[in-house]
């Protein structure tokens, strides 16, 4: 799977956008990217995904550059709850079944504060 | 169940002693992947299961970790003759990989967090 490189930390103003930044310039065709996030002494729990398009669900959205080769995740409306560590991935789709293994760097703490 | 499962939550064992892990995956999900977290640390990937067979255990730190996945459901991580390194939080997850339409999203359960004294 491709690496990919981000900020160790951030802060970002409760109620302000948070705009977490993830470059994976070796990215191939069929990787995906993904993000996680993990609140402290919890398991990481999933936010987002896509291969070229931008994407938006419920919880943030994800805008990936033309190119692929970075990407990043927004958060719009920051609360004291998004206060954790962000993973950006990136995963191949093999064969269409099986992923395998989703490799985890050592993210962005992403730090909400008042 | 409505989640990923894992027990014993929490565990206290003696160095050189055995323990079990175990984790119950989402109803239905066919992937089950096992984690481990040292303190302050990231995610260390382990092993993973399709079904019953594991194509992928390149992250066992050593012979002294197996595991196995029973009836493609619950999983058991067993390290044998623990040592004081092996403490760590260890994480599951499962996936509906290889059915039908898919995300490839992980769900993790809340971990089992060992001590070796």
């Amino acid at each position: 799977d491709a690496k990919t490189t981000q900020p160790p930390s951030m802060d970002c103003a409760e109620g302000r956008a948070a705009n977490l930044p993830c470059n994976h310039s070796t990215i191939s065709g069929n990787e995906y990217v993904y993000w996680y996030r993990q609140i402290h002494s919890q398991g990481p729990q999933y936010i987002i995904h896509g291969l070229k398009n931008n994407e938006t669900n419920e919880m943030a959205s994800l805008i990936i550059t033309e190119d692929r080769k970075s990407s990043t995740l927004i958060l719009p409306h920051a609360t004291l709850r998004d206060t954790a560590v962000y993973y950006c991935i990136v995963r191949v789709r093999a064969g269409g079944t099986s992923y395998g293994k989703l490799t985890f760097g050592q993210g962005t703490i992403l730090t909400v504060h008042p | 169940g409505a989640g990923v499962s894992q027990s014993p939550s929490n565990k206290v064992t003696e160095k050189g002693k055995d323990v079990e892990l175990r984790c119950d995956p989402i109803s239905g999900h066919t992937a089950l992947y096992w984690y481990r977290q040292s303190l302050g640390q990231g995610l260390e990937f382990l092993i993973y299961f399709q079904g019953n067979s594991a194509p992928d255990k390149s992250g066992l730190p050593s012979d002294r970790f197996s595991a196995e996945r029973t009836g493609g459901s619950v999983s058991t991580l067993t390290i044998q003759r623990t040592q004081q390194e092996d403490s760590a939080v260890y994480l599951c997850a499962s996936s509906l990989e290889g059915r039908g339409t898919f995300t490839g999203e992980l769900f993790f359960g809340e971990g089992s967090r060992l001590t070796v004294l």
